[in-house]
């Protein structure tokens, strides 16, 4: 069965610092996506970046970046220039690319951006 | 945009009664999900649905049971409300992977469940 370990419960960065969220998963699987979504206070839930595992190019959207290592079963989030609407909770989410399988979260980072 | 909503943001309900969730997508997606959220613990499958009428079990199904009639709606039903069952419950959809189109989750505001 498939897992996804976020080791840090709780983070904080100062804003317009760089912080960086870890992810590992497990799987036997060669082919499935990476999500990170974020989770503002009281918010919907939205997703920042998703990663296909077949690409080795690490995806990025703006501020946003994820090192992606597949080999070694990592899929960790950059978040750069931070700003005080980063502060959220963040889950690193995986799921096979088969037609019926269920989305794996990880139990979530709490992040806090200091003015 | 895809637009998912849930009927209420805050329910507070008695011990035994049944308890209704309801849950609407507009964007023609194939799947979709109910999780619950509890502090500490993220997000944990309930029920998820394919195709209308067609339902799999999640990480914790008892105590609840869905239905899809259409594919737009997927309903959570708490038959005998308990209080362990007081919780953050969201609802979720999705294409299907195999679409070869993006397959992330597009969430509902979520349903503040109280039992007391």
């Amino acid at each position: 069965a498939q897992t996804v370990t976020q080791s840090q419960p709780e983070m904080s960065v100062q804003e317009a610092e760089t912080v960086t969220l870890s992810c590992t998963y497990d799987t036997s699987e060669s082919d499935y996506y990476l999500f990170w979504y974020k989770q503002p206070p009281s918010r919907q839930m939205i997703l920042v970046i998703r990663q296909e595992a077949y690409k080795q190019q690490n995806a990025t959207e703006n501020r946003f970046s994820v090192n992606f290592q597949k080999a070694a079963k990592s899929f960790s989030l950059k978040i750069s220039d931070s700003q005080l609407g980063d502060a959220a909770m963040y889950f690193c989410a995986f799921v096979k690319k088969t037609s019926y399988d269920k989305v794996i979260f990880g139990p979530g980072t709490s992040l806090s951006v200091i003015p | 945009d895809v637009k998912v909503t849930q009927s209420s943001r805050y329910l507070v309900k008695r011990t035994g009664e049944k308890v209704f969730l309801e849950c609407v997508q507009d964007m023609d997606h194939e799947n979709m999900f109910w999780y619950r959220q509890d502090p500490g613990l993220g997000l944990r499958l309930i029920y998820f649905s394919y195709d209308v009428k067609m339902k799999e079990k999640g990480d914790i199904p008892e105590g609840y049971s869905v239905s899809r009639e259409k594919k737009e709606r997927f309903s959570l039903i708490l038959e005998s409300a308990s209080t362990n069952q007081t919780s953050m419950y969201l609802c979720a959809s999705s294409l299907l992977p195999t679409s070869g189109r993006s397959y992330e989750q597009y969430f509902g505001p979520g349903t503040r469940l109280t039992v007391t």
